[in-house]
């Protein structure tokens, strides 16, 4: 069975700074990791998904996350927030083989101040 | 193209009630999926549809809850005596490979 755990349920930055937000998974089998994004009152969105090849994936709205086996972890990062990044952030994982349902975090709130 | 969609957007029951939701794919997307959020929660998964068949019904939380699909096309979701325990943003995806496409969800109230 998969797990992942999104250490921080909120994030509270200002506008144009830095932001990571941090997931670790667990699993007995290799994964798919995936970000989702769900701005209010809308339904999920994705942002990055890393399949294979190069650890650093490149998503939309410049996010970027970076996979990194040895402490199975998938963290989200993005060098200047914007206001419009406000949005609850969701990591996921499903195994390899035989991918079907995705396992998701609990979630990060993130809130982006003026 | 056009999304995932899903209806009603809102629903409100009384307890005990039985409840019919939604889901149209992406057409030509195969696979189907359930999830539940419950509020300030993660999306918990419910089923898991490859065209008509369901291979994972393992996240179904009772016998009062199923679903059933279409070929490889609409879904409805049945929640039969509705408890307050149900209420909850339902969600539907769908895929053709590895990345699943989500609707905009059902709110579901049990009053």
């Amino acid at each position: 069975a998969q797990s992942v755990t999104q250490l921080d349920s909120q994030v509270p930055v200002f506008e144009e700074a830095p932001v990571e937000l941090r997931c670790n998974y667990s699993s007995s089998v290799s994964v798919y990791l995936f970000w989702y994004v769900q701005y209010p009152n809308q339904g999920l969105q994705l942002l990055l998904k890393y399949l294979s090849g190069s650890t650093l994936v490149k998503g939309i709205n410049g996010f970027e996350a970076e996979f990194n086996k040895s402490q199975t972890s998938f963290h989200l990062r993005k060098p200047s927030v914007h206001i419009s990044d406000t949005a609850e952030y969701f990591c996921a994982v499903t195994r390899i083989q035989g991918a079907q349902k995705l396992v998701f975090g609990q979630g990060t709130r993130l809130t982006i101040n003026p | 193209g056009a999304g995932v969609s899903q209806s009603p957007s809102n629903k409100v029951t009384e307890k005990g009630k039985d409840v019919e939701l939604r889901c149209d794919p992406i057409s030509g997307h195969t696979a189907l999926y359930w999830y539940r959020q419950r509020l300030g929660q993660g999306l918990e998964f419910l089923i898991y549809f490859q065209g008509n068949s369901a291979p994972d019904k393992s996240g179904l939380p009772s016998d009062r809850f199923s679903a059933e699909r279409t070929g490889e096309s609409v879904s409805t979701l049945t929640i039969q005596r509705t408890q307050q325990e149900d209420s909850a943003v339902y969600l539907c995806a769908s895929s053709l490979e590895l990345t699943q496409y989500f609707g905009p969800g059902t709110r579901l109230t049990v009053t």
